[in-house]
């Protein structure tokens, strides 16, 4: 069973679009999160939620929100692409934020902006 | 949350211990160190993660000193198949959210 998922696994589109990227956790866990893996393989953590709620945005964009629909989803939403936001998309999720051990982290979406 | 250093990569053989040290100098009290490891195309993996002395499991092992200045990952008798990077990360436990550009470990035959 997978722990963490996310769809698309690759997405390609034009500068200008909107497009979400789904994820979703079967592992019980009240935390989620979305990071950015960019051309030089650094991993920013873009946002966390917890029991719904947004506790952390690191100075991303507001062309990027993230809709949690329940706790066990967290979707990232992103208006107007523009060629910089081509990376690689993590999303991971964690037991909660208070003496968490670790984060699981979904395979990444391909996101190439044309 | 602290800066950590790690070196960018490293080579090895198989059935060598590989040892992997990240620099953390401004470390808070409160601080926990984690190790991650990334494949290709996947998403970070954990490894193993302490606060002080030394941490086993059955991945690793996790040296971090009395002044918890710098920690090191030992990978016993590494293989092909741990080729990947490894990040080290300083922060409040369950909070650790600064990935730096971590070490690139090749394993060679």
């Amino acid at each position: 069973d997978t722990a963490v998922s996310q769809t698309p696994k690759y997405l390609v589109t034009q500068m200008g679009n909107d497009k979400s990227i789904k994820c979703e956790q079967n592992l019980g866990h009240d935390t989620m999160y979305w990071y950015k893996q960019d051309s030089k393989k650094f991993l920013k953590i873009m946002f966390s939620y917890n029991n719904k709620e947004l506790i952390i945005n690191e100075t991303v964009p507001n062309r990027f929100s993230p809709k949690s629909p329940d706790k066990a989803h967290l979707n990232l939403h992103i208006n107007s692409l523009e060629l910089g936001d081509s990376a690689v998309y993590f999303c991971a999720s964690s037991q909660d934020l208070a003496g968490v051990r670790t984060q699981y982290f979904g395979p990444g979406t391909r996101l190439l902006v044309l | 949350l602290a800066k950590t250093t790690q070196p960018i990569s490293m080579d090895s053989y198989e059935g060598q211990e590989v040892n992997i040290t990240c620099s953390h100098n401004n470390i808070a009290t409160n601080d926990y160190i984690t190790w991650y490891q990334q494949f290709p195309s996947q998403g970070p993996r954990f490894i193993i993660q302490g606060y002080k002395t030394k941490v086993t499991n059955e991945v690793a092992s996790l040296f971090i000193p009395a002044d918890r200045k710098s920690s090191t990952l030992s990978l016993p008798r590494v293989s092909l198949s741990d080729t990947a990077v490894y990040y080290c990360l300083v922060g409040v436990k369950g909070q650790n959210f600064v990935f730096g550009p971590g070490t690139r470990l090749s394993v060679l035959p």
